[in-house]
């Protein structure tokens, strides 16, 4: 069981455009779900936590402008990059936690973005 | 400002040999330290630790945290070829379904 899955696994698409990814738990309902973004041989830096049906909190020097994060459902949430520069190309992950005290979180695959 | 700080960087044995990866961490409100495994994708789940001094084992992999120290070392042995990726370590400040934190990773590569 916790599995996470994200859509699309790979994206290349053009300046100005904006791309939608999406992370879903597909046996389990994620209270919580974390995005996070991940440069060439760097750690995982927290971009924002989203609760569901509340509004996301995000990480200081993260634009909630640009990166617009909707946990609509218990098994949902979508990171939505708009008006992509080639800056904002990077992988990025999603996890979700169960909400149980002593639970870890669950990661999924991965979505790696290039803005060209 | 929350830090973890890994080391090494990285790190490179020979099959068979046995590693060691630290893990430093200053943060305020700890709960929880946890060690990924990330190869080519997203990271999956080593173990997770909350009480210093207390051993974690899963097959040739263990960890183990010191609080007063803060810090946590992860031991594998016998190593593999398929060991070699990037090892992470996060601390929360919940318990793992809160807020991580991560170093930097160790990349760990195994020589045949």
């Amino acid at each position: 069981g916790a599995v996470v899955s994200q859509h699309p696994s790979r994206v290349i698409c053009k300046s100005g455009t904006s791309v939608k990814i999406e992370c879903r738990s597909l046996d389990f309902q994620a209270t919580t779900m974390f995005w996070y973004r991940q440069f060439p041989k760097k750690s995982l830096m927290l971009m924002a936590t989203s609760n569901e049906g509340s509004k996301a909190t995000y990480e200081q020097g993260v634009e909630k402008d640009k990166f617009l994060i909707n946990h609509a459902s218990l098994t949902l949430s979508t990171l939505t990059v708009t008006s992509a520069h080639p800056e904002d190309s990077s992988f990025y992950i999603c996890s979700a936690g169960r909400g149980a005290t002593t639970d870890t979180q669950y990661f999924g695959p991965g979505t790696r973005l290039t803005v060209l | 400002e929350d830090k973890v700080v890994q080391s090494p960087l990285s790190l490179v044995v020979h099959e068979g040999d046995t590693v060691t990866l630290n893990c430093s961490y200053e943060v305020t409100n700890f709960r929880s330290l946890l060690w990924y495994k990330q190869e080519k994708k997203a990271p999956t789940f080593l173990f997770m630790l909350t009480s210093s001094g207390i051993e974690k084992k899963s097959g040739r992999l263990s960890s183990i945290l010191d609080k007063k120290e803060l810090f946590s070392i992860l031991n594998i042995t016998a190593t593999q070829t398929g060991d070699s990726a990037v090892y992470l370590c996060a601390v929360g400040l919940g318990f793992g379904n809160e807020k991580l934190t991560f170093g930097t990773g160790t990349r760990l590569t195994i020589i045949p």
